[in-house]
């Protein structure tokens, strides 16, 4: 099983849509939880912490769920420079060492 | 800014040659990191280092080795390139939190070489 899976999509959404994915993980000793932006034919980026509360950034909105061990970003009010794989990100701390889900792939079209 | 740059953005190489691909960031930071990336595999580490002349084993190690002589430099080597090495290889680097060793600090990326073997 992987450490960490995700629904490839595409979500192909309009313009002004609100899009929501999930990411799953298998190690409940995870801490740490992020997501990463990757934009095509580019390096991935850090979009945000996720953190147990759920946070918010502008449009984008990120929850964690201990108890079923994943994470979810929501996007609102899409735009077409939201077009990118999304990448979720797990660490287990103090390792150095993140693990990636191969990513959710979105398209806003307009 | 910050700056992660790879030496290469492609690269084409035979079967049984030696590969050398260089990451310089010019942060300072401590750790740096060797990730190759696959279709629907995502992005999986192959050697790290938190300092200069320490390694580390990642996940999938096997057909590689690194070196880090200078702190700014990671340099990842295939010592005999083989077909199921083709892939996209991404450097990062990230600086310890202040509070301690950490791998949740924010990991900066290289724009990544393509790498064909043939």
């Amino acid at each position: 099983r992987k450490e960490v899976e995700q629904d490839p999509g595409p979500f192909n959404v309009p313009e002004g849509a609100t899009v929501a994915f999930n990411c799953t993980y298998s190690n409940s000793a995870s801490q740490s939880f992020f997501w990463y932006r990757q934009d095509c034919r580019k390096e991935p980026k850090l979009l945000m912490s996720v953190y147990s509360s759920g946070n918010e950034d502008g449009r984008f909105t990120a929850q964690l769920n201990r108890a079923s061990q994943y994470i979810s970003l929501l996007i609102r009010d899409s735009k077409l420079s939201d077009s990118a794989t999304y990448l979720c990100v797990v660490t287990l701390g103090n390792d150095y060492k993140l693990s990636f889900g191969a990513g959710t792939t979105v398209t806003v079209r307009a | 800014d910050v700056k992660v740059t790879q030496s290469s953005r492609y690269l084409v190489k035979r079967t049984g040659e030696k590969v050398f691909l260089e990451c310089v960031q010019d942060m300072d930071h401590e750790n740096m990191f060797w990730y190759r990336q696959d279709p629907g595999l995502g992005l999986r580490l192959i050697y790290f280092s938190y300092d200069v002349k320490m390694k580390e084993k990642g996940d999938i190690p096997e057909g590689y080795s690194v070196s880090r002589e200078k702190k700014e430099r990671f340099s990842l080597i295939l010592e005999s390139a083989s077909t199921n090495q083709t892939s996209m290889y991404l450097c990062a680097s990230s600086s310890p939190a202040a509070s301690g060793y950490t791998s949740t600090d924010t990991q900066y990326f290289g724009p990544g070489t393509r790498l064909t073997v043939l």
